[in-house]
């Protein structure tokens, strides 16, 4: 199975900030990468699939890169409302997995 | 819109089976997979497996396999999931998703405890 490592698992940063969150593939997995955001009470959200395209809805203050093996999604001045859970998840092939998840905290 | 809306919590008895379901709405069921995720608490998710509703197909990850039994119900548009000789490692929320490789559509998960 494909191990995907997600660092940092916690990350607080303040409103206008930038964030950044790593997901490591334990092989090459191309682009084929999405990140899920997951907030309290509400259902998952798919944000960038592909690696970097944003899915319909998702803010353009959130971008994905990479490929390969090493990802990042990058939140540039941070709002309020995006603090939660993210994950990357491989699609490259299956057993589809997922990373660890890291919980954003605003302060 | 895309729902899909998920069968409510259960409590069920060590080495019993549990079966959930998943009613999808807002899109043609039979044109899309269905997956099943598992989220266990204080740990991340694992795919269990999916179902393409026009056929029937279905593709599991090996851990689940003997575990999770996939099916549909056309006529309803609801897919089902039932897992079987649960332990305590079962407990967990469960997602249907739609689609097979990223997952734009979620259920709001059915949490399932394994409990005597």
């Amino acid at each position: 199975d494909v191990q995907m490592t997600q660092s940092p698992s916690y990350l607080a940063a303040s409103p206008g900030e930038s964030v950044s969150i790593s997901c490591k593939a334990s092989k090459s997995i191309s682009n084929y990468l999405a990140w899920y955001q997951q907030k309290p009470g509400e259902a998952y959200k798919l944000l960038i699939y592909s690696g970097s395209t944003l899915q319909s809805g998702t803010p353009s203050r959130f971008s994905g890169s990479g490929s390969g093996t090493d990802f990042t999604l990058t939140i540039r001045s941070l709002e309020p409302e995006d603090f939660g859970l993210y994950y990357c998840q491989q699609y490259y092939e299956k057993p589809l997995t997922f990373g660890s998840g890291t919980k954003l905290e605003i302060k | 819109q895309v729902k899909l809306l998920q069968s409510g919590a259960a409590l069920v008895k060590p080495g019993a089976s549990v079966k959930m379901s998943c009613k999808a709405s807002g899109y043609t069921f039979t044109d899309y997979w269905v997956s099943w995720v598992k989220q266990s608490h204080g740990k991340s998710l694992e795919w269990i497996g999916e179902i393409y509703p026009n056929s029937g197909a279905t593709n599991f990850n090996e851990k689940f396999k003997g575990k999770a039994t996939l099916t549909v119900d056309k006529s309803t548009s609801t897919a089902y999931m039932e897992l079987s000789r649960l332990t305590s490692e079962d407990s967990a929320i469960y997602y249907c998703t739609r689609s097979r490789n990223w997952f734009a559509y979620w259920g709001q998960g059915t949490l399932v405890t394994v409990s005597s």
